[in-house]
Parts: structure tokens; sequence; C-alpha cells
């Protein structure tokens, strides 16, 4: 079983719809769980980010992150075209940091 | 403003030829590091440095060499031993190791 596994979609959804992107993982020692975007041709770009379990919101960004299904997710309301981008995990523990291969999500206008 | 600065944003490789990658950040943080994203594959960390003058091999680090002399400033060099370079190449860093990354916006590498 890989440590992190995320769906790469391609995900197309209709401009103003509630996108839902999530990743399983393995090791149950991960502590800080993080989202970023990434646009075609640039770095990824930190979105959010949670310590141990919860709920966090930034604007029209949700995380959550369920420990004990050892999933997390990421909630995008009133989606936007300018959301269409790849939106990787990831998780860290100790000294390691473990990358989903992201997923490749289009809104529609 | 903080960041991350990596050049040349396009790089060409000769056969046989090293070729350096420059990552410079301003954002006072101890570790770097150096990750190799192809469609598909995710990122594959190749080296890491914590401090200066100290640095380790991640995952694929064969035909690749880092030096740290500097806080700011990570080079990766390309050796002509890799031979599959091509691939777009992210610098990343933060203040203490396990907590987020934050990436330059990469260097795109081919082979001419």
């Amino acid at each position: 079983q890989k440590e992190v596994e995320q769906d790469p979609g391609p995900l197309s959804v209709p401009e103003g719809a509630i996108v839902s992107l999530n990743c399983t993982y393995s090791n149950s020692a991960f502590q800080y769980f993080m989202w970023y975007r990434q646009y075609s041709r640039k770095g990824p770009e930190l979105l959010m980010y949670t310590y141990s379990s919860g709920n966090k919101e930034d604007g029209r960004f949700t995380a959550q992150v369920d420990k004990s299904s050892k999933y997390i997710s990421l909630f995008i309301r009133d989606s936007q075209p300018s959301d269409s981008a790849t939106y990787l995990c990831a998780m860290s523990a100790d000294d390691k940091i473990i990358f989903g291969k992201g997923t490749r999500l289009h809104i529609l206008p | 403003d903080g960041g991350i600065t990596q050049s040349p944003k396009y790089l060409f490789r000769k056969e046989g030829q090293n070729v350096t990658l420059s990552c410079e950040q301003n954002l006072n943080h101890d570790a770097m590091y150096w990750y190799r994203q192809d469609p598909g594959q995710g990122l594959r960390l190749i080296y890491y440095s914590q401090i200066v003058n100290d640095f380790q091999k991640g995952d694929i680090a064969e035909g690749y060499s880092v030096s740290r002399e500097k806080k700011e400033s990570f080079p990766l060099t390309v050796t002509s031993a890799q031979k599959n370079p091509t691939a777009f190449y992210l610098c990343a860093s933060t203040g203490i190791l396990n907590q987020p990354q934050h990436f330059g916006d990469g260097t795109r590498l081919s082979i001419l």
C-alpha cells in the first residue's frame, strides 16, 4: 500500500459547484496535512494546512482531516474557472514529507 | 516580498554536458529541497539540506549533485551521468523540517 494515495482525475465540474478532493494515507505518524494548488508551468502554492486532526476554513476553501479513517479532504465552494489547476495533498512526520500525485481539476464555465 | 527564486525558467542540455540550476530564498529558512516532477509521477525528492554545509540524498539522487555554502542558496547540478534529465525541477524550503514547504516556480530542463 502506498503511503499517500490521490485520485489523478481529471475531475470536471460546472462553475459554482462544490468540489471535493480527497487523499488517503497509511502512516498514522503523519502530523501536518497540507494542500497545494499548482497551475501549469508553475510551482505548487501552499493553500492550507492543518496540524493533527480537525477542520480549517479559509474563504471558499475548507480542509478536513479524519485521522481515524486516515482520510483528508479539501472542499471548494462556489468554484470558479480560476480554480482549474492540479491539487496536491501532502503529509509530514519527523523529517519526512510525502506528496500525493495530484488531482487535475477543471471548472467548466 | 519573501520567496524562492529559481533560474533559469527554461534550460537546454547537450549530450555529455553538466548544467546547474539555481535556487535562492530570502525566507531565512534552514531547510531546502530539490524535487523532480514528471507527468503522472508526482514529486520525487532528489536532495535536501537541513543546514549550511550539510545535505542528504533523497530517493533519486543518482546523476545529481548539490552544494549548500550559504543559507540562502542551494544549487543543483544535473550531471552527464543522469541519462533521463528532461523534467520539471522544483526547489522548496521550510523553516522547520516537517512543516509545510514553500516552492519556487521551477526550471524546465530539456535535452537538445
